[in-house]
């Protein structure tokens, strides 16, 4: 059974780092690209970064230079390493799993989130 | 900037037929965008229905169908029940710098 379980969210001041966690069970991260997605209170979603499986990375320009993605396959878990948050990375962070089929491209699970509250 | 449009709200009765749409300021929306759709209630993480067009998730009802349809891709729900009231998600995928963009989302109400 493939799940996704995040951690790390919580209350943090403006300017502040959170490091969010992503332990995935029932396949490889490293046969999968890994996706973050967040969604602000009462909108709609967001994808932040993206973790190929080549080892190549994507950033929202909103995100860029201030958040970083990565994984240890070792543990099967993905990383959002947050810096110089501001409040307006308030959101819920959703990691989220990518499968390049053979009909397509395809991001089918997702794990239950994990909020981020930026706020003095 | 890449945009990618829904409809806001749309209302369908138990029973019938819906169609929702997801188009991309960037033209005609085709197959190789591979257009993912997903459904979230409150308070709950989205869950994935459909892939690359028209590819049903191994959890997703029958009742719902992806396509292409005059340019944009299309969500369409036949046999609507009250649960599946509900917000949908279009995905597109771009490539490039901007790579996946979400629609902003059409909250469904089934009455």
């Amino acid at each position: 059974e493939v799940l996704l379980v995040e951690s790390g969210g919580g209350l943090v001041q403006p300017g502040g780092s959170l490091r969010l966690s992503c332990a995935a069970s029932g396949f490889s991260v490293s046969s999968n690209f890994m996706s973050w997605v967040r969604q602000a209170p009462g909108k709609g979603l967001d994808c932040v970064s993206v973790f190929y499986t080549g080892g190549a990375t994507y950033y929202a320009d909103s995100v860029k230079g201030r958040f970083t993605i990565s994984r240890d396959t070792s543990k099967n878990t993905v990383y959002l390493q947050m810096n110089s948050l501001r409040a307006e990375d308030t959101a819920v962070y959703f990691c989220v799993r990518g499968v390049d089929t053979a009909l397509g491209l395809s991001l089918d699970y997702w794990g239950q989130g994990a909020l981020v509250t930026v706020s003095s | 900037q890449t945009v990618v449009t829904q409809e806001p709200s749309l209302t369908v009765s138990p029973g019938g037929t819906v169609t929702l749409t997801c188009a991309s300021s960037t033209g005609a929306v085709t197959g190789s965008y591979y257009p993912n759709w997903f459904q979230q209630k409150p308070g709950q993480a989205p869950r994935a229905l459909i892939y690359s067009t028209n590819n049903r998730q191994a959890w997703t009802p029958a009742r719902f169908s992806g396509s292409l349809l005059g340019g944009k891709a299309a969500l369409t729900l036949s046999g609507v029940q009250p649960e599946d009231e509900a917000d949908y998600y279009c995905l597109l995928y771009f490539g490039g710098a901007q790579p996946w963009v979400f629609g902003g989302g059409t909250k469904l109400t089934v009455i």
